[in-house]
């Protein structure tokens, strides 16, 4: 059974910081890896995916890098800003097929302070 | 430009009544599902549907039912409610296109429930 893990469960750093988000799953046999966004309230929006035999992707300020055998991803997101304040999921994708069947982690609470 | 749409928002059901939550997306999605989210649990997949008229279970799928009658509808029932089912339920839809850049899922907004 795939599980996947973030870490930290928080964090909270100063307006302009590089800061570094983890995400591990057991199970290498992964489809995709997929990073979210989730604002108090809200449902969640979809940041990057990266595909199974992809090593990143990029969106803007965001970064994020698939280590398959490792079992590990990271959003690297450069230059923080208050917007950036929320809830960062990740989730792999799983079951072999293309049904996109979603394992998540427990979530990352970012707080970027002014 | 909806997307996904759920109903309702808010809820409170006393323990042993039925409900149903409605999930409407208007982006011709083939896959639909239902996830529940917990305090440090993360998302849990319930029910899915890969088509109209197909349903299929997912992690946690036990005290509920899933229909998939239209293709832009996906109803999660729960006959008999209890208080472990207070959560918030989230349903997402996506195409089945597979595209080299990936295919990206789209959330509702959530219906919170509570059960007493």
């Amino acid at each position: 059974k795939q599980e996947v893990t973030q870490i930290p469960a928080a964090l909270s750093v100063p307006e302009g910081e590089n800061l570094v988000l983890n995400c591990s799953f057991t199970d290498s046999a992964i489809y995709n890896l997929q990073w979210f966004r989730q604002d108090p309230g809200k449902g969640l929006t979809s940041l990057l995916l990266i595909q199974s035999s992809q090593r990143e992707q990029t969106s803007g300020r965001l970064n994020a890098s698939l280590d398959k055998s490792s079992g590990r991803s990271t959003l690297y997101i450069a230059a923080s800003q208050p917007g950036d304040s929320a809830t960062y999921l990740c989730a792999a994708g799983t079951g072999g097929t293309s049904y996109g069947k979603l394992t998540f982690g427990q979530g990352t609470i970012l707080t970027v302070h002014p | 430009n909806a997307g996904v749409t759920q109903t309702p928002k808010f809820r409170v059901l006393k323990t042993g009544q039925s409900m149903t939550l409605l999930c409407a997306q208007d982006m011709n999605h083939e896959y639909m599902y239902w996830y529940r989210q917990d305090p440090g649990m993360g998302l849990r997949l319930i029910h899915y549907s890969v088509g109209e008229g197909t349903t299929a279970k997912g992690e946690v799928p036990d005290g509920y039912n899933v229909s998939r009658l239209k293709k832009q509808n996906f109803l999660l029932g729960l006959e008999s409610a209890a208080p472990s089912q207070t959560s918030v339920y989230f349903c997402a839809s996506r195409t089945y296109r597979t595209y080299a850049s990936g295919n990206t899922i789209y959330f509702g907004e959530g219906s919170w429930l509570t059960v007493v």
